[in-house]
């Protein structure tokens, strides 16, 4: 059974805070993705990563960062957070080429930042 | 802008009757995929779609790829309390490597 998993359900941090979001899959896949889900915008992609040391810019990179050490962790890091960074953050992971939004994810980490 | 829409954003139905959802891009798609979201839940995917014109059913679920590969639908026939949900389509642009999900459908289904 294919597993993605990551390390809160339920976060809570403060204005300024620099916060950790770890994903880790089982499933030896190249790619990793980090969307964050707000109500009426689905899921918007922050940043993927098609092998290890390698990320790209989703379409909301600004504030965030990633890290990608091993090949089944994928990390994102808040390097301040603010309130506008409140979500539900969802991390994926997919195959190769066409496959790759054939897409296994996470249960997701709701952050509130005060 | 946004590059795949979805409509519609919202959907009530009674049990019994059929939904369906749709996804436009105006541009086009490598291919597209589906997936379903339970309250409380993470999106799961249902099926990806690649050919043109391209039918798949899955039970009562039935997905459709347009001829032009810029939209696609999902329909449900006699929907059940179990369809609750949203349904998101996800679609990878041709020649751009870019992909984008819709905005997603929010189902809900009265007994």
């Amino acid at each position: 059974d294919v597993k993605v998993t990551q390390s809160s359900r339920y976060l809570v941090k403060r204005t300024g805070e620099k916060v950790f979001l770890e994903c880790v899959q089982d499933m030896d896949h190249e790619n990793m993705f980090w969307y964050r889900q707000d109500p009426g915008l689905g899921l918007r992609l922050i940043y993927f990563s098609y092998d290890v040391k390698m990320k790209e810019k989703g379409d909301i990179p600004e504030g965030y960062s990633v890290s990608r050490e091993k090949k089944e962790r994928f990390s994102l890091i808040l390097e301040s957070a603010s309130t506008n960074q409140t979500s539900m953050y969802l991390c994926a992971s997919g195959g190769p080429r066409d496959t790759r939004l054939l897409q296994y994810f996470g249960p997701g980490t709701r952050l509130l930042v005060l | 802008g946004q590059q795949v829409m979805q409509i519609p954003q919202y959907q009530h139905v009674q049990e019994g009757e059929d939904f369906t959802t749709y996804c436009n891009s105006s541009t086009t798609l490598s291919n597209i995929q589906w997936y379903k979201q339970r309250p409380g839940g993470h999106p799961v995917f249902l099926i990806q779609l690649v050919k043109s014109g391209e039918v798949k059913k899955q039970k009562r679920l039935t997905f459709q790829f347009g001829e032009a590969k810029k939209n696609s639908s999902l329909h449900i026939t006699a929907t059940q309390t179990t369809d609750v949900g949203t349904y998101f389509c996800a679609g990878l642009l041709y020649n751009f490597n870019k992909f984008y999900f819709g905005s997603g459908t929010k189902l809900n289904v009265k007994p």
